[in-house]
């Protein structure tokens, strides 16, 4: 069973860089996808990018000039930063395993449990 | 403002159906065949319910179904029960990878 949890700073300052990671078990198949997504208190859901087995990424045009992701297949974790952050920023973040394509189906499964990043001061 | 349109509210009461819709446009909703749908109870994280417009995933109960005609994906719950009380939101591939949510349906069951 393939589970996911994110870890990092629940504080970032305004105009500083957020950071989280996200620890992936029990999948080791290059099939699927690792993708951000967050959600505004009250909000909706927000799709922040993904990346590969491969380290290929694609972002949100919205926030594609801020954000990075990246991979490290030794420890199953996968990382997002997010830079010069604002309150607009806060959110829950969630981390995902992502299907694409017409084969395996699209769809975000299984969600970490998500960690909530308050930017303020 | 989301790219996928989703009324704010629906209720239904207990064994009754209801249907939540997800208007987008020709370029998301109606160009491609990948609309899924989340449910969301308070403080959870979303759950998948529906992918690729009406397949269900294992484990998920067949009073879950999706449709789509046109540029609008609706999501049918019939037989309603009290566990079904939840958001639910729906998300559409646009093309160039992206994916849009919608922004969110709350479901009351009376």
């Amino acid at each position: 069973q393939v589970q996911l949890q994110e870890s990092g700073p629940g504080l970032v300052k305004p105009s500083e860089t957020l950071s989280l990671t996200c620890t992936v078990s029990g999948d080791s198949s290059s099939s699927y996808y690792w993708s951000w997504i967050r959600q505004s208190a009250g909000e909706g859901l927000e799709w922040i990018g993904r990346i590969s087995h491969s380290g290929t990424t694609e972002y949100n045009p919205s926030l594609k000039s801020r954000v990075t992701m990246t991979l490290d297949t030794s420890k199953n974790q996968f990382s997002l930063k997010l830079t010069s952050v604002t309150a607009t920023d806060t959110a829950v973040y969630y981390c995902v395993r992502e299907s694409i394509g017409p084969w395996l189906g699209n769809w975000f499964d299984p969600w970490g449990q998500g960690i909530l990043v308050t930017v303020s001061s | 403002q989301s790219a996928l349109t989703q009324p704010p509210s629906v209720s239904g009461s207990p064994g009754q159906s209801v249907t939540v819709s997800c208007t987008g446009t020709y370029s998301s909703v109606g160009a491609y065949n990948y609309v899924s749908w989340y449910q969301q109870r308070p403080g959870k994280a979303p759950k998948l319910m529906i992918y690729d417009v009406s397949k269900r995933p294992s484990g998920v109960p067949d009073r879950f179904s999706g449709s789509k005609s046109g540029n609008t994906a609706s999501l049918t719950i019939s037989g309603l029960q009290p566990e079904d009380e939840a958001d639910y939101y729906c998300c559409s591939y646009t093309g160039s990878y992206i994916r849009v949510f919608g922004g969110g349906t709350k479901l009351t069951v009376l």
